[in-house]
């Protein structure tokens, strides 16, 4: 089973539109960490946002804001007021904290992605 | 700028050529990743470096063979590769093993083309 799960392969918005972003996981674990990537074309994997499962609250970083609804396994990216430059490939990951005491991966565990396409 | 670099971006190599693909990173970090990004693929995870120990080998084959030499620098050692390795091929680092907290700062990649 696929622990994240992004199931908006592509999304077009008009510019200045706030945009979410879906994911959900699945873990047992009761501590994790789930972040937020952008890939331009360039290729570069750029790290957005971070929300750590024990957080209490949303995690924000400028335009960028999680909806963090624990229960529902999900943690949504939120864009507001969208740019031309927020073009690209965006990744949802998860890194379970039991991997550490089960020797289990250390590196982060990707989705998919979803293509998001900004409009003028 | 990006903290951690690649090279090369691009590489285009025969079946039964040998190249290494070489990654840097500037951020004083301990851990570094090589990841495998294929088309319509979640990033996979191949091998994991701490202070130049290799923690991680997930199932990866052995004509990809990696180096850390130390912990500025990591290798990916290509020869007889398939055509089905050719991919975007992700370093990144972070601070250290073993908080589950930290995200990975990544490279831009190499686009290797296997013909």
């Amino acid at each position: 089973a696929q622990k994240i799960t992004q199931t908006q392969p592509g999304m077009f918005v008009q510019e200045k539109e706030a945009v979410t972003l879906d994911c959900t996981y699945d873990t047992s674990d009761p501590s994790y960490g789930l972040f937020w990537y952008k890939q331009p074309s360039s290729g570069e994997m750029i790290f957005l946002i971070y929300q750590g499962s024990y957080d209490q609250q949303n995690a924000t970083e400028g335009r960028y804001s999680l909806n963090f609804q624990k229960a529902r396994k999900s943690a949504n990216l939120v864009i507001s007021a969208s740019q031309l430059g927020d073009s690209a490939m965006y990744f949802c990951a998860m890194r379970e904290a039991t991997m550490y005491s089960g020797g289990g991966a250390d590196g982060l565990t990707f989705g998919k992605g979803t293509h998001l396409i900004i409009q003028p | 700028e990006t903290g951690v670099t690649q090279t090369p971006r691009h590489l285009v190599m025969g079946m039964t050529n040998k190249k290494s693909l070489k990654c840097e990173q500037h951020l004083g970090h301990n851990a570094m990743y090589w990841y495998k990004q294929s088309a319509k693929k979640p990033l996979e995870l191949m091998f994991v470096y701490s202070l130049e120990e290799r923690v991680e080998n997930n199932s990866v084959p052995s004509r990809f063979s990696p180096e850390c030499p130390n912990s500025s620098h990591l290798f990916l050692h290509l020869h007889t590769l398939q055509p089905e390795d050719s991919a975007l091929y992700l370093c990144a680092s972070r601070p250290g093993v073993g908080s589950y907290n930290s995200p990975l700062h990544f490279g831009n990649g190499t686009r290797l083309t296997v013909t």
